[in-house]
This record gives structure tokens, C-alpha cells and sequence, in this order.
């Protein structure tokens, strides 16, 4: 099956830095990729729809200049959580539009803001 | 748009017991089904997952769902669990005509098998 390389998996900063998480399709090209986020013992809530060559779709609710996505190639999407805080402590999880009918995950990645 | 409700959020059964984890969905439109398992702090892996056709689906690990249309349910089950079957069970839908794989979850079912 198709493989979703997500990067880092766990990450610590401290309160006011900005993360980057990246989130790579490596053996197909991926028009679209979702980012998600879940917070412990509960659902994934989508966040943002990311299309290559384009502006990102938020979901409502979600600040856009607090999570900056970038999904310059077709291979490649980027979450930035930008003046990270400990409210923004969770699990990022993206995934990658591969068909129409499935979506292939990334192992995700737990940011811890102290 | 869709939801997805998972009756269940905590499932113990013993190993070797048959399971069946429910899940309901609600929509105006057409959609594609899907059961995805997250082991802890891991992502997602998709179980199985109904498209059109028969209505029961069989997926890994011997698992298995089955669409009722009537009842817009899909629930899961495998008739004898394991103890690495321990994890959290999550149902998701997607729009057949615009949504491609944009996925609304479930709350999400955790089944823990007891020795």
C-alpha cells in the first residue's frame, strides 16, 4: 500500500516557538492532504484540507495564522504551529489523498508545549 | 454533511470471545464506510472499508462489517479476538461525490481482550 511518512514523531518546545510537521507521500503523488488533530482519549477533528499549489481550507474554528499549511509539491505538506502554546499540545495526524476512496495516514506526531 | 456515532466507547471482552463494535452514521448524501485501528500514539490503519456491492465486507485481520442501509449502521466484528487486538477502533465516512477521502470520524471504541 501506499506509505505516509510523517515527521517528526514526537516533538517538545517551549511556550512561544513556532513547530514544523511534515507530512510526505512517498511513493505517489498527493493532490490533497488532510491535516487532523486529536486530543487524548478523543476523536480526530479535521483541521485543514491542504491543496498542492494552493491556499488551505480551514475548517471553522481553526486560526489559519496559528497553523500555517504549505503544500508546495506534490509530495509534500507542512503544518506550522506558530506561538505555540500549551493549549496547542496534542496529536497531529495527517493523511494523504491517494484515491478517491481511501486515505493513507501518517504515523502522526505528539507535540508537548512546555 | 455526516456524523458518525460510535455506541460503544469502551469494549472489554476475554480473548477468543466473538466482538461487535456498532457504529451508526447519519447523511444526506451517498457515502463510502470505513474502520480504521490506532494503536497508542500511532496513526491510522484502515481495516476495511465499503465502497458499493456486497454488503459484507471483510477486511484484516479477520475482521469483518456489514452495511445495513436501512438502519445506516456499519458495524464491526471478529469472532474471535486476540490480546493484540487491544486498541482504539475508529468508524468514518466520506462523501461519494465531493469529498474524496475528507473523512468524518466517530468518537472512537476502545476494545481491550483480557487474557
Amino acid at each position: 500500500g501506499a506509505v505516509v511518512s510523517q515527521h517528526p514523531s514526537r516533538v517538545i518546545c517551549k511556550s512561544g516557538t513556532s513547530v514544523k510537521i511534515e507530512c510526505r507521500s512517498l511513493d505517489f503523488q498527493a493532490t490533497t492532504m488532510f491535516w487532523y488533530r486529536q486530543f487524548p482519549k478523543q476523536s480526530l477533528m479535521l483541521m485543514a484540507t491542504s491543496n498542492e499549489g494552493s491556499k488551505a481550507t480551514y475548517e471553522q474554528g481553526v486560526e489559519k495564522d496559528k497553523f500555517l499549511i504549505n503544500h508546495a509539491s506534490l509530495t509534500l505538506s507542512t503544518l506550522t504551529v506558530t506561538s505555540a502554546h500549551p493549549e496547542d499540545s496534542s496529536f497531529y495526524i495527517c493523511s494523504a489523498d491517494g484515491a478517491v476512496t481511501e486515505a493513507f495516514f501518517g504515523q502522526g506526531t505528539r507535540l508537548t508545549v512546555v | 454533511a455526516q456524523s458518525v456515532t460510535q455506541l460503544d466507547s469502551q469494549v472489554p471482552v476475554f480473548e477468543e470471545a466473538p466482538v461487535e463494535l456498532r457504529c451508526n452514521y447519519s447523511s444526506s448524501v451517498s457515502v463510502y464506510l470505513f474502520w480504521y485501528v490506532q494503536y497508542p500514539n500511532q496513526g491510522l490503519q484502515l481495516l476495511l472499508k465499503y465502497l458499493s456491492g456486497s454488503t459484507l465486507v471483510k477486511g484484516i485481520n479477520g475482521f469483518e462489517a456489514e452495511f445495513n442501509k436501512s438502519q445506516t449502521s456499519f458495524h464491526l466484528r471478529k469472532p474471535s479476538v486476540h490480546i493484540s487486538d487491544t486498541a482504539e477502533y475508529f468508524c468514518a465516512v466520506s462523501d461519494r461525490e465531493t469529498s474524496g477521502s475528507r473523512l468524518t470520524f466517530g468518537e472512537g471504541t476502545q476494545l481491550t481482550v483480557n487474557p
